[in-house]
């Protein structure tokens, strides 16, 4: 099956700072890529996400990118604020027994300091 | 906007009792999933429904069953619970089961089991 990798599990940053998250894959045949942010006591949000045949999506401050090849996708986070703090979710999906499953990473804990 | 309710939002049950959690969606979405998630962990997939049908159930114990009595409404049967079942129960939906489809994720149910 398929196994997702997100690093770091805890990231730091000022105010203003950007911030990236990065998730590896391990299953070839995974083809969608969302990221989800979590917030204390809430439930998983969609902020973002990436179809295999796209390298790269913008959404005001927060981008991803893809890279097939090597198998990792990275969330890029810019001008942090510190209502960007919460857990950030990666993950992949591919058709499993016939339906599309989703595989989480562990989550980053991201912090913005004001 | 997307919208999948889930109530009660806490619950607190003995190992001995029965309850059922609800989930509903009016977004015409045709796929629905029920998820675990324990504290600082990602959420973890239960069960799969699609077009109603029972279509993934992830070796879950019998002591969870879930229901989809139409194309809006999600429920998941509890009884005779053990302590460690403890955890927010997630709803989702997604367009279809199909590839690349975004699941939008309920707020949950956060259940403690005495």
């Amino acid at each position: 099956g398929e196994n997702v990798e997100q690093h770091p599990s805890t990231l730091s940053v000022q105010e203003g700072d950007s911030a990236v998250i990065k998730c590896t894959y391990s299953d070839s045949a995974s083809n969608y890529f969302p990221w989800y942010k979590q917030e204390l006591g809430k439930r998983p949000q969609l902020i973002i996400d990436i179809r295999s045949n796209v390298g790269e999506k913008k959404d005001q401050r927060i981008a991803v990118t893809l890279n097939k090849t090597a198998k990792h996708f990275s969330l890029h986070i810019t001008e942090t604020q510190p209502e960007d703090s919460a857990v950030y979710f990666c993950a992949a999906s591919n058709r499993e027994r016939g339906y599309s499953t989703l595989t989480f990473g562990k989550g980053t804990m991201l912090l913005v300091s004001p | 906007d997307t919208e999948v309710t889930q109530t009660p939002k806490h619950l607190v049950m003995g190992m001995t009792n029965k309850k059922s959690l609800k989930c509903e969606q009016h977004m015409g979405h045709r796929a629905m999933y029920w998820y675990k998630q324990k504290a600082k962990k990602p959420p973890e997939l239960m069960f799969v429904y699609s077009y109603e049908k029972l279509s993934i159930n992830e070796s879950v114990p019998s002591r969870f069953s879930p229901e989809c009595p139409n194309s809006s409404l999600l429920n998941l049967h509890l009884h005779a619970l053990q302590p460690e079942d403890s955890a927010l129960y997630l709803c989702a939906s997604s367009q279809d089961a199909g590839a690349g489809r975004a699941q939008h994720f309920g707020d949950g149910t956060r259940l403690s089991i005495l």
